[in-house]
Order: C-alpha cells, then structure tokens, then sequence
C-alpha cells in the first residue's frame, strides 16, 4: 500500500513570498489533515477535511494560509505572504478512522 | 491548542530498561492514540485504545487509559537503542474524528 506523498521535502523562501505544499493521501481515506510542527513542539492542526469539504480549520491563520482538496483526493496548502515565524515541518496525515498516516513532511524555512 | 501534555519532556535510559511516558488530556476523547518520530521524520502510528478500554498491548507495547484522570501511559519494554524517538499522545474526538497531539516525549535508548 503507497504511504502519503509529500511534496517538496524541503523549501527556503524569503519572507512575504509564497509557497505551496501538495499531498497525496492513502487511497480511499476520506479524511485529510494538515498539520504545522515547530521544531521541539507537537504538531498543530491547520485544517482537516472530510472528502473535500473543511470540517475544522479553527486554527488556520486565514489572513495568509489557504488549503483546499480537489475532487476529495489530493490537497495544496498555500501561505502568501510567508512571514518568519512559519518557518516549521508541514506535515500531511489521511486517515479511514482508525489512526492516521503520515507523510514525510515539507521542511520550511523562511528567511 | 495543545490537547494533552505529556511528562517527562525528556527520558534517558539505558538500553534493556523499561521506559514510561504519560500523557494527560482536558476533554472526553472518542480515542486515544500514541505516535513515533523519528528525527527529521513523519510520524508513525503505534496503537490506539478506545475509550472504553483501558489497556493494550502490542508487541513490547503497554498502554493504559484511566477516562475518570483523563490520562494515559505508555509502557515500552526491553527497550531498544532504535526506539530512540520522540512520543506523542493524540486524542481523537468528535464526528469527524479531530486528531489533536501532546507535546511530546523525547526518549534516548543508549546502547
């Protein structure tokens, strides 16, 4: 079975450009999470969605971070304009309801 | 917002030795799950216990779940110099099966 696939595994920006992630789930998992983690901490949830709608995304900093899922399969999140402080692994997780799958990350640096 | 809070922060210990972390949370969770990272990887999933159970096993695994404290522990035996990583408790809650992560524990096994 292919694991989620992540990409790209690493990017350096400068502040106030943009970036954009992309994530492929396992197949068949309807749900889809995005989640920061900051080097030292556990990660935080960005956005979740059920197939390709948004079921919580209470703590995505709007102003800057977009996400969406198309046709409830793949998924891009976006920051425009990138700013210092979201410099951290972005991480993509798609589950069936009996734990989570992850993939490897995306490591942003903003400098 | 950080779910549970796992303690130590931190645990060393000598390869062989039994190593126990625990994890405490705020609310009423459908789940609780336990997940592996390695450095500079994504997380991996190690066991799940429902809410209504309140102990499992798998492998060199042991974990155990009080509702009534809102906690949980995880037990790894005969510990080895390649469950170097860190742990993270997460709570599952809600319909739409929200995963929401502790801070961590980091382990170092040496050999």
């Amino acid at each position: 079975e292919a694991g989620v696939a992540q990409s790209p595994r690493y990017k350096i920006i400068e502040k106030r450009q943009s970036v954009a992630f992309w994530c492929n789930p396992i197949s068949g998992h309807a749900t889809l999470y995005w989640y920061q983690q900051i080097l030292g901490q556990g990660p935080k949830l960005l956005i979740q969605f059920q197939n390709n709608g948004v079921v919580d995304d209470s703590q995505l900093p709007k102003d800057r971070f977009s996400a969406e899922r198309l046709k409830g399969v793949d998924s891009t999140l976006k920051i425009q304009p990138a700013k210092l402080e979201d410099s951290a692994v972005y991480l993509c997780a798609s589950s069936w309801g009996r734990g989570a799958f992850f993939g490897q990350g995306t490591r942003l640096t903003v400098v | 917002s950080q779910q549970g809070e796992e303690d130590p922060q931190a645990l060393s210990i000598q390869e062989g030795e039994n190593a126990t972390m625990n994890c405490s949370y705020k609310t009423s969770i459908n789940n609780l799950q336990w997940y592996r990272q390695n450095s500079g990887r994504g997380l991996v999933h190690l066991i799940l216990i429902r809410s209504n159970e309140r102990e499992k096993h798998s492998g060199r695994l042991r974990v155990t779940l009080d509702t009534s404290k809102k906690s949980s522990s995880l037990l790894i035996t005969a510990s080895r110099a390649a469950d170097t990583a860190s742990y993270f408790c997460a709570t599952v809650l809600g319909g739409y099966q929200k995963v929401t992560f502790g801070t961590g524990t980091k382990l170092q096994v040496i050999p």
